[in-house]
């Protein structure tokens, strides 16, 4: 069965800090990967979305995330973070060939101090 | 996209009762998922619905205890039945729109006393 880690569940930074939030996923074949983020009091919305091709992907609001198959790792990074991005971000795996399931981590509690 | 409105936005409600939460999607789609936010917890997915059929259920989750319907593309109902205070979580409806991508709803949060 998929199955997501994510190895932070909190993380307090300065603004302008570097973040890299973890994301380990279980599954042997091909896989979709996703990053969503939840701001305090919103519904939840993609970030930014692999499914093949250049496995360094670039989403919204300067966020970018690396898709590493050999480590099964699919990290969150960004350069430089603003107080805005203070929200929850939930990693999340969908397998295309199955049963098309979506699997959510259990998420990373993202403050940014200003 | 899909746009997808979810009644009631939240409730509270009594302990034994049952409670049906309405999802509605502006545009036809094939996948459509139930969820579960629990407070400070991660996204569990509750079922598959499925349209003219029973929906298919994750494990841990039964049908008399969350009866689903989903009569055509654009609509779904999740019940919570005979609720406890166990209960008390962000239902979210989600779809898979045709980029693949799965959009939620603004969830419904029950509270259950």
């Amino acid at each position: 069965a998929q199955s997501v880690s994510q190895h932070n569940h909190h993380v307090i930074l300065s603004e302008a800090a570097s973040l890299e939030l973890g994301c380990n996923y279980s599954y042997g074949g091909t896989v979709n990967l996703f990053w969503y983020v939840q701001y305090p009091g919103q519904h939840l919305q993609l970030l930014l979305k692999y499914f093949s091709g250049d496995p360094l992907v670039k989403g919204i609001k300067g966020f970018e995330a690396e898709f590493i198959k050999s480590k099964f790792s699919f990290n969150l990074r960004k350069p430089s973070v603003q107080w805005s991005d203070t929200a929850e971000y939930f990693c999340a795996v969908n397998a295309p060939s199955g049963t098309y399931k979506y699997i959510f981590g259990t998420g990373t509690r993202l403050k940014v101090l200003a | 996209s899909a746009v997808i409105s979810q009644k009631p936005s939240r409730d509270i409600c009594q302990r034994g009762t049952s409670l049906t939460i309405q999802c509605q999607v502006d545009s036809q789609v094939t996948m459509m998922f139930w969820y579960r936010q629990q407070p400070g917890q991660s996204l569990t997915l509750i079922a598959t619905a499925n349209q003219g059929s029973e929906a298919t259920y994750e494990s841990g989750f039964v049908i008399d205890k969350f009866p689903i319907s989903r009569p055509n593309l654009t609509f779904s109902t999740l019940t919570v039945s005979n609720m406890s205070p166990e209960d008390s979580s962000i239902y979210l409806c989600s779809v898979v729109v045709a980029t693949g991508e799965l959009f939620f709803g603004e969830g419904s949060r029950l509270t259950v006393l």
